[in-house]
């Protein structure tokens, strides 16, 4: 199973609700990671998960908070969103985020397109 | 300067050319290098690592020149379904899993 699996796949909110996004891998990966892509744009990376413990926020405003259950699930939960942070949201995992020397290809899952109005 | 420069095209080719893109990073002590394949709407896919001494997959080559921080794919025999954006990726140096993306690449295959 190379799959990263993310629900829903799609989502529209106003400002003041509480939503969030899922993703789920049974790879064995331990590190799993959270980015937001505008259109026309790479991907940005936003968070990242190595063992289960927060290892990088990139300075993520509050109102996106990040979660992970546990190996194999991750978060990111949702409230008083602004318009322009309607994206296509995506999680993606890999073996490891800090074997040194080693190529952790990560594999993305198909994403969230995420409509704040 | 970007930390990894590509050139966004579009390339539009026939079917059946070879099509080289190219691709700049700016941290020598980046590690590991990728290329991965977008099609619009959909996540990006990994279509390569890219190593040292290179590496081929089919009608796919891949080459790194770290002494000029420089990364290269070549499609050999382009298909229609080749037809996408392709994303120069890097990791950083510190291995935190982290990586850097490139602009993209968009390639249109014609008939």
């Amino acid at each position: 199973d190379t799959e990263v699996t993310q629900t829903p796949k799609h989502l529209v909110m106003g400002m003041t609700n509480k939503k969030s996004l899922k993703c789920e891998q049974h790879m064995g990966h331990r590190a799993m990671y959270w980015y937001k892509q505008k259109a026309k744009k790479p991907p940005e990376l936003m968070f990242v998960y190595s063992y289960e413990k927060l290892s990088i926020n990139e300075s993520v405003p509050s109102r996106f908070s990040p979660e992970c259950p546990n190996s194999s699930l991750l978060n990111l939960h949702l409230h008083a969103l602004q318009p322009e942070d309607s994206a296509l949201y995506l999680c993606a995992s890999s073996q490891e985020g800090r074997l040194a020397g080693a190529y952790n290809e990560q594999f993305f899952g198909p994403g969230t397109r995420l409509t704040v109005l | 300067r970007k930390e990894v420069e590509q050139d966004p095209g579009p390339f539009n080719v026939p079917e059946g050319a070879t099509v080289a893109f190219n691709c700049t990073y700016s941290n020598s002590a980046s590690q590991s290098f990728f290329w991965y394949r977008q099609d619009c709407r959909k996540e990006p896919k990994l279509l390569m690592s890219v190593y040292s001494s290179g590496n081929e997959d089919g009608r796919f080559t891949a080459q790194l020149n770290r002494a000029s921080q420089y990364i290269s794919l070549l499609i050999r025999d382009s298909k229609l379904s080749d037809s996408a954006t392709y994303l120069c990726v890097v990791e950083g140096s510190s291995n935190t899993g982290k990586l850097i993306f490139g602009q993209g690449t968009t390639l249109q295959v014609k008939p």
